[in-house]
């Protein structure tokens, strides 16, 4: 059982490049998150998703997208990379709602020149 | 709206002295309150939660947390620390129900001294 995995861990992006996140999970949960983590913010929910085929946007949505074609996979897409998103990007994924348990991912570190 | 307040960036504590991480919210409603941990270069987990029920809650590693709503009030404590305790807490906040959102404290830094 490997929980939640991102890919990668690691990306430098020059900006205006575009990229994507990939968050997978095999533990069946229906609610899948990507957040972003910076210091002294805490972290912000950028999208989320109830199910297969639904996204919602979160608190800070505006130049990412997602998708969420397969249950256990939940991706994220930065279209136009900007020095601003550079962050922790942590995905995670609840069993049946937000206030259930979150498993998180351990992570990618994104930089943008 | 809710929102949580986690009051100061770090704490240091010697090994075997209490830990007591302080976290107030801001809710509308009788929140369901979080505390998640993130050890260096990973993932958050969870430590412990309060729904309804019980106002004290004890979580892993020997950490609890009591709820008071008079106080608006969610301390994570531990009576001794460890040096494994070193990381990263969140605290959380979320109204009930089931497409309700986690807000997120900005997290408090433990260091633990030998």
């Amino acid at each position: 059982n490997a929980g939640v995995t991102q890919t990668p861990k690691f990306r430098v992006l020059k900006t205006g490049q575009s990229m994507t996140l990939l968050c997978a999970q095999d533990m069946n949960h229906e609610y899948m998150y990507w957040y972003r983590q910076d210091p002294g913010m805490g972290l912000r929910l950028i999208h989320y998703s109830v199910g297969e085929g639904t996204t919602a946007k979160g608190e800070v949505p505006d130049g990412y997208n997602v998708s969420r074609l397969k249950k256990q996979n939940f991706l994220l897409g930065l279209e136009s990379a900007a020095p601003s998103q550079t962050s922790v990007y942590f995905c995670a994924s609840s069993l049946w709602r937000s206030t259930d348990t979150q498993y998180f991912g351990p992570g990618t570190r994104l930089t943008v020149l | 709206a809710q929102s949580v307040t986690q009051l100061g960036s770090h704490v240091s504590v010697s090994e075997g002295a209490l830990v007591l991480l302080r976290c107030n919210y801001s809710s509308s409603v009788p929140p369901y309150l979080f505390w998640y941990v993130q050890y260096p270069n990973q993932g958050l987990q969870l430590l412990l939660k309060y729904t309804t029920g019980a106002t004290l809650v004890k979580g892993i590693n020997g950490f609890e947390a009591e709820f008071k709503k008079s106080e608006t009030s969610f301390h994570l404590t531990k009576p001794s620390a460890h040096m494994s305790d070193a990381a990263e807490y969140f605290c959380a906040v979320s109204p009930p129900g089931a497409n309700s959102k986690l807000t997120f404290g900005k997290g408090i830094t433990l260091s633990v001294r030998p």
